[in-house]
């Protein structure tokens, strides 16, 4: 059972608020990753750092920022939240030995009005 | 944004049934390959990985099969059960440790 955490777990909020979704890993895994899936959907991936200091953008555009200070912190941000920033954010990570199994979190539901 | 994923393949099975959920991958290339479960409302749960020196690999109660010739990916799950029922996903490795995510099956179990 992995140890990766989300909060909020669901959020409703007005157009032009900034928002920061944050994500927790406690297993010291390297690398970390955002992705955004609607309904029934695949799993898009917006985000990745590979470490402290790193961070990368995935294949799908997204007007988010990341950051990475610490290991077991991955904040995902919105500066002015719109609504089709309506979606589901899952953060997972895996570790940096050869191994790309990623562990997922359970997730932040975001709704913008 | 939102939008209803009207299209998303189910498949209904009976309890007790053998399910088969399949998957095509797109790059040749890929040497890692991973099925996840993702239950409603929850991220999504790693059950089993391959990688594309294997033909087979089993788990307890589930089995991958990979064909590599025609990039094909099946997950088969022996005497499915109520608590199957979630819409599986298979992920290929793209490189630089990140996973590429198939569009998903939904498993039905019906008791």
């Amino acid at each position: 059972e992995a140890d990766i955490y989300q909060t909020p777990r669901y959020l409703v909020i007005g157009t032009g608020k900034k928002i920061t979704l944050e994500c927790s890993q406690t297993m010291g895994h390297d690398k970390m990753y955002w992705y955004q899936q609607d309904p029934g959907m695949e799993l898009h991936l917006i985000h990745y750092s590979y470490g402290v200091n790193s961070t990368e953008k995935g294949d799908l555009s997204s007007e988010s920022t990341v950051s990475r200070i610490r290991t077991e912190h991955f904040p995902l941000t919105l500066e002015s939240a719109r609504p089709s920033h309506t979606s589901q954010y899952l953060c997972a990570s895996s570790v940096d030995r050869g191994q790309e199994t990623q562990y997922f979190g359970p997730g932040t539901r975001l709704l913008v009005l | 944004g939102e939008s209803v994923g009207l299209h998303l393949p189910t498949l209904s099975v009976q309890e007790g049934d053998n399910s088969i959920i399949n998957c095509a991958y797109s790059n040749s290339a890929s040497d890692y390959f991973i099925w996840y479960k993702q239950e409603s409302g929850k991220g999504p749960q790693f059950i089993i990985d391959i990688r594309s020196n294997m033909d087979k690999r089993q788990g307890q109660r589930v089995t991958v099969l990979l064909n590599k010739t025609v990039k094909h990916l099946s997950l088969q799950i022996a005497a499915t059960q109520p608590g199957d029922s979630a819409v599986y996903f298979c992920a290929e490795n793209r490189g630089y440790s990140t996973l590429t995510f198939g569009k998903g099956t939904m498993l039905l179990v019906s008791p």
